[in-house]
């Protein structure tokens, strides 16, 4: 039973570029958020995909966005790249899109803005 | 804002000893409170989970104790063993906050052998 799985796992990009990353959700789920998290810290909620619409958003600029296909496989996008944009970004998918549906991440991708 | 508060930053605990992560939260709304367990280049994994019904749950040698009046949980891992050496994360949802898990900035532990 394939987990979460995320592509690529590494990646070096310069200031003001821009990323696309993707994601598998686990077989079974339909819902996909996506987390940033920074060195030494939590993950932090950037936004969910549910029947491929954005569901809920963190406090995130408008340079983040994504989108999900109707294999529940979705992207996750970052425009004009800062070097604060640096971090391991993770891939959760769940059964549903309540708060009470666990969460399985992805080994996520790592993000290197020069 | 932190709205998930966790304690301590890093731990080190002998094998067989208690591990104890402490968080304290402030939305009342939240309503289901998991724990994870992260190893280094891996996501986190789903350890245990409560909701505030209920003051502690156990799995095998991880236990979930509950306050709701004080607004806090913890995590008791019994007899640690060197391959719990991870960093631990509360996490927290619900309310208007549906799905968005707001997560503690995590611990890490180190089980010395």
């Amino acid at each position: 039973d394939a987990g979460v799985t995320q592509s690529p796992t590494h990646l070096i990009k310069t200031r003001g570029q821009q990323v696309t990353l993707r994601c598998s959700p686990k077989s079974g789920h339909d819902t996909v958020s996506w987390y940033q998290q920074a060195l030494g810290q939590g993950p932090q909620f950037i936004f969910q995909y549910y029947e491929e619409e954005e569901r809920q958003r963190g406090n995130f600029p408008d340079r983040f966005s994504g989108h999900q296909f109707p294999n529940y496989s979705s992207e996750l996008n970052v425009n004009a790249l800062l070097l604060g944009d640096s971090a391991l970004y993770l891939c959760a998918s769940s059964k549903t899109p309540g708060g009470h549906s666990p969460l399985h991440f992805g080994n996520g991708t790592r993000l290197t803005v020069t | 804002q932190q709205q998930v508060k966790q304690s301590p930053q890093s731990l080190i605990v002998q094998k067989g000893g208690i591990s104890i992560i402490n968080c304290a939260y402030e939305n009342t709304a939240f309503d289901y409170f998991p724990w994870y367990q992260q190893f280094p280049g891996k996501g986190p994994a789903l350890l245990i989970a409560i909701r505030p019904d209920v003051s502690e749950k156990k799995e095998g040698r991880f236990t979930i104790s509950f306050n709701k009046s004080a607004k806090q949980f913890s995590l008791h891992i019994m007899d640690s063993q060197p391959g719990d050496s991870a960093t631990y994360f509360c996490a927290a949802s619900g309310g208007n906050y549906g799905q968005n898990f707001v997560f503690g900035p995590g611990t890490r532990l180190s089980v010395l052998p």
